[in-house]
């Protein structure tokens, strides 16, 4: 298995108060995603990240705020939870040559009461 | 931009082949077409990808005609354990959309 590892895996946390998930990779990939999940939605893209401090806006960026200051780590931060962003939140990363393939982590799961 | 669109949901019965076809709008001259399959509390997970053609592996098929707006996976002879969720992501210059995805069921 790719080396992505997402943490916390999940978390509960109170309407209003910050919160920041954590991605990390060991495999050097350029591209790193945020990409957030809900039943029927399917899988929607938060940010993303084309390198060390290149970070560009996704589907569903609002809310969202994203950082990346070396290239195994990618943080998304909720700067004010609300309850429209409980959900499960994956990771990603890919390499970006042709033929490659994205990896994903195994999840978030956060619940804001 | 390119943009994939496929089927929202397909059922089907044990030991039948299953065929999901992803259009693919504005895809880019170098990029490959890529399936990706998710079960259920997991992330997905790669399964196939091909250029021009058809590719064959131990899961599935890709058949891309010539024009490569489409693809189509092809799953032999389900089980019940092929209940998921398939994707084809579209690449935006590395941007990654992967939308709803077709979601598989597969019946006894």
């Amino acid at each position: 298995d790719a080396g992505i590892t997402q943490s916390p895996r999940h978390k509960v946390t109170e309407t209003g108060t910050p919160v920041t998930l954590r991605c990390h990779q060991t495999e050097n990939h350029r591209y790193m995603y945020w990409y957030r999940q809900d039943p029927g939605h399917g899988l929607r893209l938060i940010h993303y990240s084309y390198g060390v401090k290149d970070t560009d806006k996704g589907e569903v960026s609002d809310g969202y705020s994203v950082s990346r200051s070396k290239t195994e780590d990618f943080l998304l931060t909720l700067e004010s939870a609300t309850s429209s962003q409980t959900s499960v939140y994956f990771c990603a990363t890919f390499s970006g040559t042709g033929g490659s393939e994205a990896f994903f982590g195994q999840g978030t799961r956060l619940t804001v009461v | 931009l390119a943009k994939t669109t496929q089927p929202i949901s397909m059922d089907s019965y044990e030991g039948q082949e299953v065929n999901i076809t992803c259009s693919h709008n504005n895809i880019a001259t170098n990029d490959y077409i890529t399936w990706y399959q998710q079960f259920p509390s997991q992330g997905p997970r790669f399964i196939i990808q091909g250029y021009k053609t058809k590719v064959t592996n131990e899961v599935a098929s890709l058949f891309i005609p010539a024009d490569r707006k489409s693809s189509t996976l092809s799953l032999p002879r389900v089980s019940l354990s092929d209940t998921a969720v398939y994707y084809c992501p579209s690449n935006q210059g590395g941007k990654l959309i992967f939308g709803q995805g077709t979601e598989l069921s597969v019946k006894p």
